[in-house]
């Protein structure tokens, strides 16, 4: 595709549920990052795989909250036991090797309601 | 620890107005600064990078490592300016993104 794709655009879920959310890099992209951003706040980093080295999973909230990618294909975001709080936009983005000097493309991101 | 601060949530301007985002970080090292801009409705995208001390649709950005500031500035705003400004520092391979500030440019 010509773009970082995202999916679902939408999702509404209830607490306690379990929620995946889907991120399609550009092709040939090493480089993938989860990025949340709650209403009024800026973006929170979450975690970033690049190439086959360990994930840098700092980021992540809670261990709730987990990542794949395979390859340097498709990523999967999913949040276990989805609580109030989790509710925000989940951005990916991913640039040719690493964010130095290289500027990330973003993708249109996840709404996560969680009622 | 690297934090990246802009001060203010929304800024409105008349068009032809000058404009000044602001951003100061805290980093303990040689910083790498890039402002992203998400115009309505579309996708967040990069602006300019310091680094390479470019101007972008009007916008420049001087890094000032005395005051750690990297504010935005256009001298003249254009009402298509209106958009989500967001400032980032780079640290060890990812970035780290302010708040936001919502830039409004009236007719």
């Amino acid at each position: 595709g010509a773009g970082v794709s995202q999916s679902p655009s939408n999702k509404v879920t209830e607490k306690g549920k379990d929620v995946e959310l889907r991120c399609d890099p550009i092709s040939g992209h090493t480089a993938l990052y989860w990025y949340r951003q709650r209403l009024g706040q800026g973006l929170e980093f979450l975690i970033y795989f690049q190439g086959n080295s360990a994930p840098d999973k700092s980021g992540l909230p809670s261990d709730r909250f987990s990542a794949e990618r395979t390859g340097e294909s498709v990523s999967t975001l999913t949040i276990q036991r989805t609580q109030q709080e989790d509710s925000a936009v989940y951005l990916c983005a991913s640039t040719l090797h690493r964010a130095t000097n290289e500027k990330l493309f973003f993708g249109s991101g996840t709404q996560l309601s969680v009622l | 620890a690297q934090r990246v601060t802009q001060p203010e949530k929304l800024l409105s301007v008349f068009k032809g107005a000058p404009v000044e985002l602001k951003c100061n970080y805290s980093y303990s090292g040689s910083p790498e600064l890039f402002w992203y801009v998400q115009y309505s409705r579309q996708r967040l995208q990069l602006l300019l990078r310091h680094i390479s001390r470019e101007s972008i649709k009007g916008f420049t950005a001087d890094l000032n490592k005395g005051e750690t500031s990297f504010h935005l500035k256009k001298p003249f705003a254009q009402e298509e300016d209106s958009a989500m400004y967001y400032c980032a520092l780079l640290d060890t391979d990812k970035l780290i993104f302010g708040t936001g500030t919502r830039l409004q440019v009236f007719p």
